[in-house]
């Protein structure tokens, strides 16, 4: 079965640059929400995503940014990139629609790295 | 605001044997949902087990079993014969219900030893 797909799997930058991390949810999926997990720390939500509106925000800093497309897939916007920005970026998604519809699928995430 | 405590940082079991994970939580509402997700070295997200807050029998999914107090608002995991493969850190969570935001406890490492 499909999965979420996350791209690029690795990543690593320097200090005040920007990233983008891209997500592609489980095909007919129509959320999608973004998490972040530092190192030995829980996820933390950041934002999410229905049908291409987002939905809820959680701790994202101002620096970064969100949105998802037509096809439903999404991209998170990182600038002016922090040390303490380096971590496991998480993209989930879910069907609304679905009996299951809370189940949050994970994809494998992004590691960022800032140097 | 929703918070998730996992009081035990990491637990071991040997083999076979069973093992109980604790979670706790704080929340107002009378609508929500409960996870238990594994993440195994690969640092893969995989969910073991979900229930319903309305629901007053306890989710079971093979060899994974929740015991949920709802009064008490505990919601732990049992793993009978526990196999190697289950060596994970496991991760309690919740999320209000029609809301996008899932809240972790802080993980509980757990060593399956042979």
């Amino acid at each position: 079965a499909a999965g979420v797909i996350q791209s690029p799997r690795h990543l690593i930058k320097e200090k005040r640059e920007t990233a983008t991390l891209k997500c592609y949810p489980i095909p007919r999926h129509d959320t999608v929400y973004w998490y972040q997990q530092g190192p030995g720390q829980d996820p933390q939500f950041l934002i999410s995503f229905y049908e291409k509106m987002q939905s809820d925000k959680g701790s994202i800093p101002d620096r970064f940014s969100a949105q998802q497309f037509s096809d439903y897939h999404s991209e998170l916007n990182m600038s002016s990139l922090e040390l303490g920005d380096s971590a496991l970026y998480f993209c989930a998604s879910s069907s609304r629609g679905s009996r299951s519809y809370n189940e949050q699928f994970f994809g494998p995430g992004t590691r960022l790295t800032v140097l | 605001a929703q918070t998730v405590t996992q009081s035990q940082p990491e637990m071991s079991v040997q083999e076979a044997e069973t093992v109980t994970l604790s979670c706790t939580y704080d929340t107002s509402e009378s609508n929500y949902y409960l996870f238990w997700y594994k993440q195994p070295p690969s640092r893969q997200m995989i969910l073991v087990i979900r229930q319903e807050a309305y629901k007053q029998q306890n989710a079971t999914e093979n060899r994974f079993s929740v015991n949920f107090q709802k009064a008490a608002k505990s919601f732990s995991l049992k793993i009978s014969d526990s196999q190697l493969g289950d060596t994970a850190m496991y991760f309690c969570a919740f999320m209000k219900q029609w809301n996008n935001d899932m809240r972790f406890g802080a993980g509980t490492r757990l060593t399956v030893k042979p």
